[in-house]
């Protein structure tokens, strides 16, 4: 099945710097990619998702990149805000959706 | 609005004793529906798939005994965990989707076991 690994898994940052948190997947059948960040007892929100015949895509300061030949895929958010503060969890789908293992984003004023 | 009603939004009970948790599908009929289950400062952990009208599929080393899912209804899924204890306290949360949209998640449930 899907194996999803997630790095780092704790990442602090400037704000107004640039956040990177990459993953790489094992099936090379999943063809969805969708990422989530979580607040603190809150359920996961989608951010930005991307399928695997785009190599990239973006939204205002958030951008995802894709490379399947590899099996990676990253998130890059720009200009961080206090508020980008949180849980992000990857995930690669197939016929279900198997999370990576987290990153904790904390952006300091 | 909520696509996705989970309930109850927490619970508190006894060890021994058993808890459902209810996921509604409000906007379309499911025929899947996803349970995790995440415990504290981790990520979300897939426990089973709900299939209406069968069975459901568990993941490995998910006692099915103790998680029972039941998914009678297009715009239902119920998870009882039976028997609970200390260890079962957690966060739990259902999802669903339609065809291959993005995943929709209930609010989640947490439960603490006394």
């Amino acid at each position: 099945g899907e194996n999803v690994e997630q790095h780092p898994s704790t990442l602090s940052v400037q704000e107004g710097d640039s956040a990177v948190i990459k993953c790489t997947y094992s099936d090379s059948a999943s063809n969805y990619f969708p990422w989530y960040k979580q607040e603190l007892g809150k359920r996961p929100q989608l951010i930005i998702d991307i399928r695997s015949n785009v190599g990239e895509k973006k939204d205002q300061r958030i951008a995802v990149t894709l490379n399947k030949t590899a099996k990676h895929f990253s998130l890059h958010i720009t200009e961080t805000q206090p508020e980008d503060s949180a849980v992000y969890f990857c995930s690669g789908d197939t016929d279900k959706l198997i999370f990576g293992t987290g990153t904790r984003l904390q952006v300091f004023p | 609005g909520a696509v996705v009603s989970q309930h109850p939004s927490w619970v508190i009970c006894k060890s021994g004793t058993s808890v459902k948790i209810e996921c509604r599908s409000l906007d379309f009929q499911a025929t899947t529906m996803f349970w995790y289950r995440q415990f504290p400062k981790q990520s979300l952990m897939l426990m089973a798939t709900s299939n209406e009208g069968s069975k459901a599929t568990y993941e490995q080393g998910v006692e099915k005994d103790k998680f029972l899912i039941n998914h009678a209804s297009l715009t239902l899924s119920t998870l009882t965990v039976t028997s609970a204890h200390p260890e079962d306290s957690s966060f739990y949360i259902c999802s669903t989707r339609q065809g291959n949209s993005p995943l929709h998640f209930g609010n989640g449930t947490r439960l603490t076991v006394t």
